[in-house]
């Protein structure tokens, strides 16, 4: 059964701090790993696509590794700001659909 | 190019009463995706369509769900007889292909009274 499992489920930081926001998953034939970012009562913004045969991807203060042999996924946030207060979701993409974690809920305090 | 669509947003329905719930693809997107988020859950996949075939559906409840993406028009995910357990948000996604990257809708949420 695939499984994706996001640690801590919730995080709380200071302005301007480094961060970085885990993601295991159990199914080593992944197609692709994707974080998304949910705000409270909206849909979902795609932050980063990795596929299977990358290492990494960045998107401005974004970047996001995945290491298949080891199953994880980590998202770095750099210089966090009051507009990163999100929650931030890990998925893992196999033939067909895409597995959620539950999610981190993040909060930058100013 | 506009973004995945549904409608309504917001949807309410007193118990025992159908729901249908509407998804428009990104253009040029043949496959389209059912996601479901109940309240404190994470995201979970419920069908997986392609125009006129239901591909994968080992996620939808086996009664009173339905889901469906014809020829023309947009993907149809119909609940009968609503319970209040299926207050949720409903995404639908799409991809040109299968396996890309997703692109979500807003979200239809279902209230149930």
């Amino acid at each position: 059964k695939q499984e994706v499992t996001q640690i801590p489920a919730a995080l709380s930081v200071p302005e301007g701090e480094n961060l970085v926001l885990n993601c295991s998953f159990t199914d080593s034939a992944i197609y692709n790993l994707q974080w998304f970012r949910q705000d409270p009562g909206k849909g979902l913004t795609s932050l980063l696509l990795i596929q299977s045969s990358q290492r990494e991807q960045t998107s401005g203060r974004l970047n996001a590794s995945l290491d298949k042999s080891s199953g994880r996924s980590t998202l770095y946030i750099a210089a966090s700001q009051p507009g990163d207060s999100a929650t931030y979701l890990c998925s893992q993409g196999g033939s067909e659909k895409l597995v959620f974690g539950k999610g981190t809920k993040l909060t930058v305090n100013p | 190019n506009a973004g995945v669509m549904q409608n309504p947003r917001h949807l309410v329905r007193r118990r025992g009463q159908e729901a249908r719930l509407r998804c428009s693809p990104m253009k040029g997107h043949s496959h389209v995706y059912w996601y479901r988020q109940l309240p404190e859950e994470g995201l979970k996949f419920m069908v997986y369509l392609q125009k006129e075939n239901i591909i994968d559906e080992s996620g939808m409840p086996k009664e009173r769900f339905s889901a469906e993406f014809p020829k023309e028009g947009p993907s149809i995910l119909r609940i009968q007889q609503v319970v209040r357990g299926d207050s949720a948000a409903y995404f639908c996604a799409s991809s040109p292909e299968g396996p890309y990257e997703q692109y979500f809708g807003p979200g239809t949420r279902l209230t149930v009274t």
